[in-house]
């Protein structure tokens, strides 16, 4: 299987200032259509996840466009460039290019 | 609007069988792939299975083959998931979720407790 590594797994982050989460790959996620299928989600307090950003870099719609994906292979990154307070929630990536679906261990943001 | 809808759960002992339900709308479920997604309490996110849209196709995460069965009808809009010889490592939330090479719509979730 895919094991999806995130990092850190706690990031606590002044208002208005940027964060970032690194997701790394065991293995390539380039699918052999070409496509890379890295997903990531929000998970706010007491709510369902909800995705931000599919194919490592295009965002759902409707997600600020502070939310931003970057990446390829094995290595990407979420970055969020001015943290707002309804941000606050525990992030995943997850691969989707094979079998089993795996995902990252979570990074939780909190305000400092 | 999309729409996933779970229900099913409950407390079973050890050993037990439940089955799950999604009831989808907002959406034409017949040409989706879905799937069941499980997060333990406190824990992190962990797929555990995908139904391609016909039926035709499953996969499962090692932890529940051959205990857990994932199905769907339709012409319902329902997908379901079969689950046996439930332990208490199956306590978790269970949220049906729509794929498209991706998992894009999530549910509310149910709550499956195994204990004694």
């Amino acid at each position: 299987d895919v094991v999806m590594t995130q990092s850190p797994l706690s990031l606590p982050v002044t208002l208005g200032q940027p964060a970032s989460i690194s997701c790394r790959s065991s293995q390539s996620l380039v699918h052999s259509d070409g496509n890379t299928y890295l997903n990531w989600f929000q998970q706010r307090p007491g709510q369902s996840p909800r995705r931000l950003i599919y194919k490592v870099s295009n965002r759902d719609s409707g997600v600020p466009d502070r939310f931003s994906g970057s990446g390829s292979g094995t290595d990407f990154t979420l970055k969020i460039s001015r943290v707002e307070a309804e941000d606050v929630g525990v992030y995943y990536c997850m691969q989707t290019t094979r079998w089993t679906y795996t995902f990252g261990q979570g990074t939780k943001l909190e305000i400092k | 609007e999309v729409q996933l809808v779970e229900s099913g759960g409950v407390l079973v002992q050890p050993g037990g069988s439940l089955r799950l339900s999604c009831v989808a709308s907002g959406f034409t479920f017949s040409n989706y792939w879905m799937s069941w997604v499980r997060q333990a309490p406190g824990k992190g996110l962990e797929w555990v299975a995908s139904i391609k849209h016909d039926g035709s196709e499953k996969s499962y995460v090692d932890s529940v083959k051959g205990r857990f069965t994932i199905s769907r009808d339709n012409p319902k809009n329902s997908m379901y998931l079969q689950m046996n010889s439930l332990g208490a490592d199956d306590t978790a939330v269970y949220y049906c979720a729509r794929e498209a090479r991706s998992v894009d719509y999530w549910g509310q979730g149910t709550l499956v407790t195994v204990s004694s």
